[in-house]
């Protein structure tokens, strides 16, 4: 049964921090790895998708990274801003797409 | 806006109820997931649609969850005889192709 775990569970930085998110899992055959943003209460954002033949993947400030031998992926955020104070999922695809969650690191950037 | 909704928002109900909730996908999402989230905990998964056809089940979905699929568009999703452990947010989220996954903003059942 995949595992997923995500360290820390909680996270508190200044304003313009570069920042890494961490997140590993116990079964090494994924078919893709998700970075997800929750608001408190809300629904779940897509940040980015990485295919398991993949090694990583940006967007802006995010930049996600896949080490599908070892069971890791970071996710690093560059120039943190108090708009990024949000939780933070990493999820791992398995046959059907269907998705593994960790429980999420809380990230709070302090202005 | 992920264009995925779920009706109703939030749900409050009596234990030994019966509660149905819906999610509507865009019409390009051929695949239609089902979670659910306690607090604190990242989501869970719970059913898998591919068009109209059921094709995975979470051993999580006991005999009092059903859920349908009619038409491969919007999706349904029933509790019987509710549970104070059922109390959480189901979440549905579509998906094509790029293996993205969309969620919608969930409904949080609250039974009492």
């Amino acid at each position: 049964k995949q595992e997923v775990t995500q360290i820390p569970a909680a996270l508190s930085v200044p304003e313009g921090e570069n920042l890494v998110l961490n997140c590993s899992f116990t079964d090494s055959a994924i078919y893709n790895l998700q970075w997800f943003r929750q608001d408190p209460g809300k629904g779940l954002t897509s940040l980015l998708l990485i295919q398991s033949s993949q090694r990583e993947q940006t967007s802006g400030r995010l930049n996600a990274s896949l080490d599908k031998s070892s069971g890791r992926s970071t996710l690093y955020i560059a120039a943190s801003q108090p708009g990024d104070s949000a939780t933070y999922l990493c999820a791992v695809g398995g046959s059907a797409r269907q998705l593994t969650f960790g429980s999420g690191t809380q990230l709070t950037v302090l202005p | 806006d992920t264009g995925v909704s779920q009706d109703p928002r939030h749900k409050i109900t009596k234990r030994g109820q019966n509660v149905t909730f819906r999610c509507d996908p865009i019409s390009e999402h051929n695949r239609l997931y089902w979670y659910r989230q306690t607090l604190g905990q990242g989501p869970e998964f719970l059913t898998y649609f591919q068009n109209e056809a059921q094709l995975e089940k979470s051993r999580l979905l006991s005999d009092r969850f059903s859920a349908e699929r009619p038409k491969g568009s919007f999706s349904t999703l029933e509790i019987q005889r509710t549970e104070q452990g059922d109390s959480a947010m189901y979440l549905c989220a579509g998906g094509q192709g790029t293996d993205t996954q969309y969620f919608g903003p969930g409904t949080r059942l609250t039974v009492l």
